[in-house]
């Protein structure tokens, strides 16, 4: 079955430690995204990557870093520069920029990572 | 920024009842308005999406109202039922220039048996 797998699903981490979050899709989607999900303050998208070897920022990309080496993967490292790192990260994929469903996201089942 | 602003943020309702959750934005560019459902512990999943050529759409239980000139749409959730409970966001962007999805912020919903 096509799907995303995010991978570790539950994560510790100590303050000062760099952590990388896993994302694999196999829909050959061409977007790829990075969500922080925190409760009561909705989704919010920290990187994008519409095509391989490019990414832009998001709305909260400070004390995170992405790649995009391969269509398949879009790894997620949160940096000991995130202030505030506990949460649940979500990944995503959808179609390309002007395809037909390019706003339709297919999200893996999330890291949660705490920062102990 | 362009915001999506949603309401309520937890609502807890009978089984049978109705479940109403709305949602407003303020980009007058949107075209795409979806919602997404999320299951504890697991990534959210597109539930219904509406585009602002028709005021309804209704699949089975669900069904979106949106109100262009208000610039507001709901998600209405008819004989609401235990296995609905979950968390709830509205969605907007305006999609044929491809710009990203901006969310609401959420709403728990709990159907009590």
């Amino acid at each position: 079955d096509g799907g995303i797998t995010q991978s570790p699903k539950y994560l510790f981490r100590k303050e000062g430690q760099n952590v990388t979050l896993s994302c694999e899709q196999n829909l050959n989607h061409d977007a790829m995204y990075w969500y922080r999900q925190d409760p009561g303050q909705g989704l919010r998208l920290i990187y994008y990557s519409q095509i391989v070897n490019d990414f832009q920022k998001g709305d909260i990309a400070e004390g995170y870093s992405v790649s995009r080496e391969k269509k398949e993967s879009f790894p997620l490292t949160v940096t000991s520069a995130q202030k505030n790192p506990t949460a649940f990260y979500l990944c995503a994929s959808s179609r390309g920029t002007g395809s037909s469903g390019a706003n339709v996201l297919t999200f893996g089942a999330g890291s949660r990572l705490t920062v102990l | 920024q362009q915001q999506v602003k949603q309401s309520p943020q937890s609502l807890i309702v009978q089984k049978g009842g109705i479940s109403i959750i709305n949602c407003a934005y303020e980009n007058t560019a949107f075209d795409y308005f979806p919602w997404y459902q999320q299951f504890p512990g697991k990534g959210p999943a597109l539930l219904i999406a509406i585009r602002p050529d028709v005021s309804e759409k209704k699949e089975g239980r669900f069904t979106i109202s949106f109100n262009k000139s208000a610039k507001q749409f709901s998600l209405h959730i008819m004989d609401s039922q235990p296995g609905d409970s979950a968390t709830y966001f509205c969605a907007a962007s305006k999609e044929t220039s491809g710009s990203r999805l901006t969310f609401g912020e959420g709403t728990q919903l709990t159907v009590n048996p």
